[in-house]
């Protein structure tokens, strides 16, 4: 089945420590996105990505990085400069040929950094 | 900047009850799409309906709707008949295309409870 796979769903990490996420789709879609939840806060956008070995900054970009080496991958990479790393952690992807563009997600990352 | 407010925080119906969802965004641009994602407690965005705003029609997916108001910069969700498995929070989201981008702008989301 297609569709978008996040490992692992639960993640602890000591502050100060670099961890890195996984997000992998087979849908063949173009796009990826990196979104964080908090409670209360909706979803914000971190980073995305149209194509492969290109990616842009979202809304709160600080303290993240990123690579799209792969179309099926899109992997986030959250760095000891990340002020409040603790949170829920969604990936999503869409593609050009769906006329609204809607994106499908994973089903997440919860991050605990101790 | 567009953004979209969901002015309910938290919402409740009576199990086969009717309930309405509201959402309202900001922007300026003509052509959009708008769309309502559920996430129940395993946390996993599902997509539940999408509005073309070129549309007039209002979209429907079996017991979900919605009422679309362009000139307003209203859409509400409508859930009909609604069952214990719609408990959930419920974002609604807007994109517009910026250069080919396809950013999705979301709402901070309405809980709702379903009362058997």
């Amino acid at each position: 089945d297609g569709g978008i796979t996040q490992s692992p769903k639960y993640l602890f990490r000591k502050e100060g420590q670099n961890v890195t996420l996984s997000c992998e789709q087979n849908l063949n879609h173009d796009a990826m996105y990196w979104y964080r939840q908090d409670p209360g806060q909706g979803l914000r956008l971190i980073y995305y990505s149209q194509i492969v070995n290109d990616f842009q900054k979202g809304d709160i970009a600080e303290g993240y990085s990123v690579s799209r080496e792969k179309k099926e991958s899109f992997p986030l990479t959250v760095t000891s400069a990340q002020k409040n790393p603790t949170a829920f952690y969604l990936c999503a992807s869409s593609t050009k040929t769906a006329p609204a563009g809607e994106q499908y997600f994973g089903p997440g990352t919860r991050l605990t950094v101790t | 900047a567009q953004t979209v407010t969901q002015s309910q925080p938290e919402m409740s119906v009576q199990e086969a009850e009717t309930v309405t969802l509201s959402c309202t965004y900001d922007t300026s641009e003509s052509d959009y799409y708008l769309f309502w994602y559920k996430q129940p407690p395993s946390r996993q965005m599902i997509l539940v309906i999408r509005q073309e705003a070129y549309k007039q029609q209002n979209a429907t997916e079996n017991r979900f709707s919605v009422n679309f108001q362009k000139a307003a910069k209203s859409f509400s969700l409508k859930i009909s008949d609604s069952q214990l498995g719609d408990a959930a929070m419920y974002f609604c989201a807007y994109r517009v295309p910026q250069g080919g981008s396809e950013k999705l702008v979301f709402g901070k989301g309405t809980k709702l409870t379903v009362n058997p």
